[in-house]
């Protein structure tokens, strides 16, 4: 079970808004800021956002993160095809003194 | 281009050692904190263990303090990671990975550990 909580699946059409939650505690992000990363079938895992809401250049700015409290969100609007990936949050635990990771969401574009 | 590739991976008996290495190209090695992250078949990423750029600190997780240790050679830009004792339950991906403190950036490709008799 993993310490940050993400729905598993989200889908959308072509063209469409989507939004993926991240929920954590006052000891994760609720203290420290959140990066997200994105998996692509068969790949490694790449950087998305970090600080909350920092695009490394080359993400497009279809997609954003934002954080508020205890809780993080990833938006992707204009969905296309080849965002099809697992999205996964990430901070830092006061508590556990370590990274942390949500379970990660399946995005599916139907 | 900043590159990391990682090695050693493989097939290894329960109780068994096994050691990763990762191999850094493209950036000042020895200014960055390395850390390694692990993926088992089929579930999602958990943080393993982190060093600081001049070994002075080095982080693990619960679930491998004891059994794993993370070192570096930053004359030869490598990252290593030295697992004993090793479990099923370590059967994994193992990623290198650049950490900016908190964010990891970039991955390397990953090597396989598969613990089974």
């Amino acid at each position: 079970q993993s310490v940050l909580t993400q729905p598993p699946s989200a889908s959308g059409t072509p063209g469409q808004r989507v939004t993926i939650s991240c929920s954590g505690s006052s000891s994760n992000i609720g203290n420290n800021t959140v990066n997200w990363y994105q998996q692509l079938p068969g790949t490694a895992p790449k950087l998305l956002f970090y600080s909350n809401n920092q695009r490394p250049s080359g993400v497009p700015d279809r997609f954003s993160g934002s954080k508020s409290g205890t809780s993080a969100s990833l938006a992707i609007s204009g969905l296309q095809s080849e965002d099809e990936a697992d999205y996964y949050c990430a901070t830092w635990d006061d508590s556990l003194n370590g990274v942390v990771f949500g379970g990660g969401t399946k995005l599916t574009v139907l | 281009d900043v590159q990391l590739v990682e090695s050693g991976g493989g097939l290894v008996e329960p109780g068994g050692s096994l050691r990763l290495s990762c191999a850094a190209s493209g950036f000042i090695f020895r200014s960055h904190t390395m850390s390694w992250v692990r993926q088992a078949p089929g579930k999602g990423l958990e943080w393993v263990s982190s060093i600081t750029s001049s070994s002075s600190s080095t982080y693990h997780a619960d679930s491998v303090r004891g059994r794993f240790t993370i070192f570096r050679d930053n004359a030869k830009k490598s990252l290593y990671l030295h697992m004993n004792s090793l479990r099923a339950e370590d059967t994994a991906v193992y990623y290198c990975a650049r950490d900016l403190l908190p964010w990891f950036d970039p991955w390397g490709q990953g090597t396989l550990v598969i613990v089974s008799s």
